[in-house]
């Protein structure tokens, strides 16, 4: 597997507090993703970055923000924790554009 | 944007048989398709991709299939044994783009 970890690997977490996940990775690779996954829905892109402090938005940005000040560090927030945010997360990381993706072990968050 | 359909969403299959999984997408200016595959409770893993230049891929047991003009791909896996049950996801990318859209996934079952 690349070198990437997340953290927190399970949260739990009340409607309305503000969580940040956050995403490692030791390879100096430029691209970093943000995914949900949700049954039927696959992987969706909530945000990227191209470098640091580069960032872009995905198909599914509202409620979320990014944030990347280190070339390894690529931090997930949710301003305001809603259930519909109840899912798991993954980071992944790419050299160039169009390089394969190297996906994280993943983030199960629950909002009640 | 890019739309994505995975079809069927869940396949049971014997062991020894074959296993087929097909996507259409809409845009036709994508032209890499990659299918990942993952086992319950890990990461998404890539396990072939097939660029818009090329028609069919082979890896071992796996291949892929493209026809550009009808705008769908197929992984096709040969042979299938109980490690192949997992749930298969197919993406595709524009060319000069780098966000991935992907299908809705489909859950594999080889019975022994």
């Amino acid at each position: 597997d690349a070198g990437i970890t997340q953290s927190p690997r399970h949260k739990v977490t009340e409607t309305g507090t503000p969580v940040t996940l956050r995403c490692h990775q030791t390879e100096n690779h430029r691209y970093m993703y943000w995914y949900r996954q949700d049954p039927g829905h696959g992987l969706r892109l909530i945000h990227y970055s191209y470098g640091v402090k580069d960032t872009d938005k995905g198909e599914v940005s509202d409620g979320y923000s990014v944030s990347r000040s280190k070339t390894e560090d690529f931090l997930l927030t949710l301003e305001s924790a809603t259930s519909s945010q109840t899912s798991v997360y993954f980071c992944a990381i790419s050299q160039w554009a169009s390089d394969e993706q190297y996906f994280g072990p993943g983030t199960r968050l629950t909002v009640t | 944007g890019e739309n994505v359909e995975q079809h069927p969403s869940t396949l049971s299959v014997q062991e020894g048989d074959s296993a087929v999984i097909k996507c259409t997408y809409s845009d036709s200016a994508s032209n890499y398709f990659p299918w990942y595959k993952q086992e319950l409770g890990k990461r998404p893993q890539l396990i072939i991709d097939i660029r818009s230049n090329v028609g069919e891929k082979k890896d071992q047991r796996i291949a892929v299939t493209l026809n550009k003009t009808a705008k769908h791909f197929s992984l096709h896996i040969t042979e299938t044994q109980p490690e192949d049950s997992a749930v298969y996801f197919c993406a595709a990318r524009k060319a000069a783009g780098n966000k991935l859209t992907f299908g809705g996934g489909t859950r594999v079952l080889v019975k022994p």
